[in-house]
Parts: C-alpha cells; structure tokens; sequence
C-alpha cells in the first residue's frame, strides 16, 4: 500500500528566504506526483504536476524536482513571501487505470514578514 | 473559474440528521468521482470511489451504510452523511475525474465542505 510522507510537518522562515519541501513515496509505481497548497478552512489549490516520465516543473518562483526511483519529490519555493503561508501537500497518482491519490500529512508553512 | 464545484461549502446539522452533499463537474463528464475526509491538522484521506451508474466502492474502515455516496449521472455525485453524529464533522472534498477538452483525464477538486454536527 502506498504510503506518503511528508518532512517537514510544521516549518517557519523569515521572509525572502529560499525554502525546500520534502516528500517521500514507497512505491515508485506512479502515473504522477502533484503539489497542492491549501490555505486554513479552504479546498486545494493545485501547484505543480509532475508525470513520472518528468524530472521537474516550474511555475514561477515554484520548482518541483521528482526522482521516482528513490522514491523522493521536492518543492522549492524561492524568496519567499509571506502570502506563501499555507499547508503544502504533495499526493500520488498510482500507475494503472485507478485515479485516487494518496496524500502526505503536509507541511504547515508559515512565512513570517 | 471552478471546474468542479461542491455545495455547501458550509453545514451545521444537529446531531441524528442526515446531511447531503453534492459534487458537480462543470463542464465535462465525470466518469468517476472521488470522496475524501480531512480531520484537523491531518491529510485527506480517501473515502470511497464514485463510478456513474454502480455502486461506489468504499476505503476499509468506512461505514457505507452512514456515508452514502450516489453518482446518478455524469455530473453529479452526493455525499450523505446518514445520523450524524460530532465525531463526523469534518472536511468532506471530492475529486473528479474525465475527459476535459485536451487536459487528458485530469483529476479536478472541488472546494470542499465543512460539516459541523453539534
């Protein structure tokens, strides 16, 4: 079964400061692997998605790397902004026809100005 | 603009009612349907999988009988939360999944509703 973790839970910077986000999956068997942010009491807000023929996605100050063998995706937000404040959660998409995704526990940003 | 929109986006239920929710694609035909749960402070996780026309098929440890789904066309699936009781407040999101245009079968997430049962 697939399992998603997500390192770290909880993380505060100071404004303008680059930032890496962690996330971990154990079965590399993968159609893709998507970034979500989610804001307090809101739904998901789609970031980043990557198929697993990718290596990375960029949009903006967004990159988000993905290495499907170990099992690894990171989410590098430069300069931060405290508008970047929110829940970041990483899910994966099995390979295969089933569409569910299976989400980490995220990591509770705070961008402090 | 929303491609999946979810109503309400807010419920209060008194404890014992039963509370509906509904998942609409907006502009495509979504052959499956997703419906997951988010506790405070922790990740969604999946309820059940919604396929117009049959039965949905739900996650070990989901009481299909409290949590009935119905995915009666292509553009609609509902949620309802049967007896509610305060343990079930919660954050209900759905996902929807289809041919849309040339996006391929995306999955598409609604906006999510928050049920409190006092």
């Amino acid at each position: 079964k697939q399992e998603v973790t997500q390192i770290p839970a909880a993380l505060s910077v100071p404004e303008g400061e680059n930032l890496v986000l962690n996330c971990s999956f154990t079965d590399s068997a993968i159609y893709n692997l998507q970034w979500f942010r989610q804001d307090p009491g809101k739904g998901l807000t789609s970031l980043l998605l990557i198929q697993s023929s990718q290596r990375e996605q960029t949009s903006g100050r967004l990159n988000a790397s993905l290495d499907k063998s170990s099992g690894r995706s990171t989410l590098y937000i430069a300069a931060s902004q405290p508008g970047d404040s929110a829940t970041y959660l990483c899910a994966v998409r099995p390979k295969g026809s089933a569409r569910q995704l299976t989400f980490g526990s995220g990591t509770q940003l705070t961008v402090l100005p | 603009g929303a491609v999946v929109s979810q109503h309400p986006s807010r419920v209060i239920c008194k404890s014992g009612t039963s509370v509906k929710i509904e998942c609409r694609s907006l502009d495509f035909q979504a052959t499956t349907m997703f419906w997951y749960r988010q506790f405070p402070k922790q990740s969604l996780m999946l309820m059940a999988t919604s396929n117009e026309g049959s039965k949905a098929t739900y996650e070990q440890g989901v009481e299909k009988d409290k949590f009935l789904i119905n995915h009666a066309s292509l553009t609609l699936s509902t949620l309802t939360v049967t007896s509610a009781h305060p343990e079930d407040s919660s954050f209900y999101i759905c996902s929807a999944s289809g041919n849309r245009g040339n996006s391929g079968n995306t999955i598409y997430f609604g906006e999510g509703s928050w049920l409190t049962v006092v």
